[in-house]
């Protein structure tokens, strides 16, 4: 069945710091992984997505996030956090006319 | 074009009251998804309406409806509502499918007294 698992609920970082948050996927074919984010009283903005190709995608807002099949894994990475980056992240995967899963989501916090 | 509009916003029901919500995607888009967003559950898939169809179901039980029209805006319904029912409704659309990029609207938050 398909799965995704988000191992951390909440991260803090300061500003300027690196970012990395981690997804860990099930799924029995080639996926289709994206990133999603959402700020408090909205809904949710893609960061980006894969497909196929390129195994590091580079996203919007300064993302990048590598797939690694090995790992079942499509963690998002950003070199330098900035405080409105502060957001609920949310991984996501489907396939073909398959419905979308979304992992529970991690809550980033920066300070200044 | 205009983004994802869902209406209304905010809505306070009682249990066992029925309650439908309304979702416009972005002109052209023809598929339109809704989720489920709780603290508990996270974001869980609802359905999914393409072309006035339904193509995909999630776990949720048979009070939970929705329906697609002809201009591809769309409508849920969840009758004899539960207080668990409280919750933030996302509705989202694409071109063709939940493979593609969707695009969320702000959701509706229904809180259920």
């Amino acid at each position: 069945a398909q799965s995704v698992t988000q191992p951390d609920i909440h991260i803090t970082v300061s500003e300027g710091a690196s970012l990395e948050l981690r997804c860990n996927y099930s799924y029995g074919a080639t996926p289709y992984l994206f990133w999603y984010v959402q700020s408090p009283g909205q809904g949710l903005q893609l960061l980006l997505k894969y497909f196929s190709g390129d195994t590091l995608v580079q996203g919007i807002k300064g993302f990048e996030a590598e797939f690694k099949r090995s790992q079942s894994s499509f963690n998002l990475r950003k070199p330098s956090v900035h405080w409105s980056d502060a957001a609920e992240y949310f991984c996501a995967v489907g396939g073909n006319t398959d419905k979308l899963i979304f992992g529970t989501g991690t809550r980033l916090q920066v300070f200044p | 074009k205009a983004g994802v509009t869902q209406t209304p916003r905010y809505l306070i029901k009682t249990r066992g009251q029925q309650v439908t919500l309304s979702c416009s995607p972005i002109s052209g888009h023809r598929s339109v998804s809704w989720y489920q967003q709780t603290p508990g559950q996270g974001l869980q898939f609802l359905f999914e309406y393409f072309s006035e169809t339904q193509r995909n179901k999630g776990n949720f039980p048979g009070r939970f409806s929705g329906r697609q029209f002809s201009n591809s805006r769309s409508e849920m319904n969840v009758s004899t509502l539960e207080l668990g029912d409280s919750a933030l409704y996302l509705c989202a659309s694409s071109l063709y499918g939940t493979q593609e990029t969707q695009y969320f609207g702000p959701g509706t938050r229904l809180l259920v007294l």
